[in-house]
């Protein structure tokens, strides 16, 4: 079975400081893919980044970097320079193979990670 | 484009009643999945449509059943409402292509 870990719980940080999500996963799949979503107040959740677990590269998108590691079964979030309006409950999720050996088109969240900019 | 849109976007019951969400997904998408979001319990999934077919099913109980229609829109139907039903419910319609999931913003259900 799927798992997901988001062992932190919540963060608080100033403005322009760098934070780092952690994320952990567990699947028997060797073909997966990796999700970050962000959930402002409002409630909806914000698509950030969809990795396929055969593309190991990291990536950068402005001040956000996510940083994929097969070897621990980590996927990272990394912020740089945050600012008030980063502050939102982050989730990661999983979605792993179906029968068919597609996607089982269910995604496995982890808890979140409340983070808070402060001015 | 017009996103994921979920009506009503709050609701009340009493225990005992049952209550349909209705969910719109962006218009090409012909995955529409369900989540119940709760503080206890976070993010669950309920089920997913396609083409009107169920592909599959989260842990709950009977009494969460939906549907999906032609046009893609879908419904979900709690019946004989508990307390614990009370939570934030999101939609989310996909392309099955390389992107990811796109949610609605949710109907808070409270149950009294």
């Amino acid at each position: 079975a799927q798992k997901v870990t988001q062992a932190q719980t919540e963060i608080s940080v100033v403005e322009k400081e760098d934070v780092t999500l952690d994320c952990v996963y567990e699947t028997r799949d060797t073909t997966y893919y990796l999700f970050w979503y962000k959930q402002p107040p409002s409630g909806e959740l914000v698509f950030l980044i969809r990795r396929n677990s055969f593309d190991e590269q990291n990536e950068i998108s402005g001040r956000y970097s996510w940083n994929f590691q097969k070897s621990t079964s980590s996927f990272n979030f990394t912020i740089t320079a945050s600012q008030v309006v980063d502050s939102a409950v982050y989730f990661c999720a999983l979605s792993d193979q179906g029968i068919s050996g597609g996607s089982n088109y269910k995604l496995t969240f982890g808890k979140g990670t409340l983070l808070t900019v402060n001015p | 484009k017009a996103g994921v849109t979920q009506t009503p976007r709050y609701l009340i019951k009493t225990r005992g009643q049952q209550v349909t969400l209705s969910c719109s997904p962006i218009s090409g998408h012909r995955s529409v999945s369900w989540y119940q979001q709760t503080p206890g319990q976070g993010l669950q999934f309920l089920f997913e449509y396609f083409s009107e077919t169920q592909r599959n099913k989260g842990n709950f109980p009977g009494r969460f059943s939906g549907r999906q229609f032609s046009n893609s829109r879908s419904e979900m139907n709690v019946s004989t409402l508990e307390l614990g039903d009370s939570a934030l419910y999101l939609c989310a319609s996909w392309t099955g292509g390389l992107d990811g999931y796109t949610f609605g913003s949710g109907t808070r259900l409270t149950v009294v």
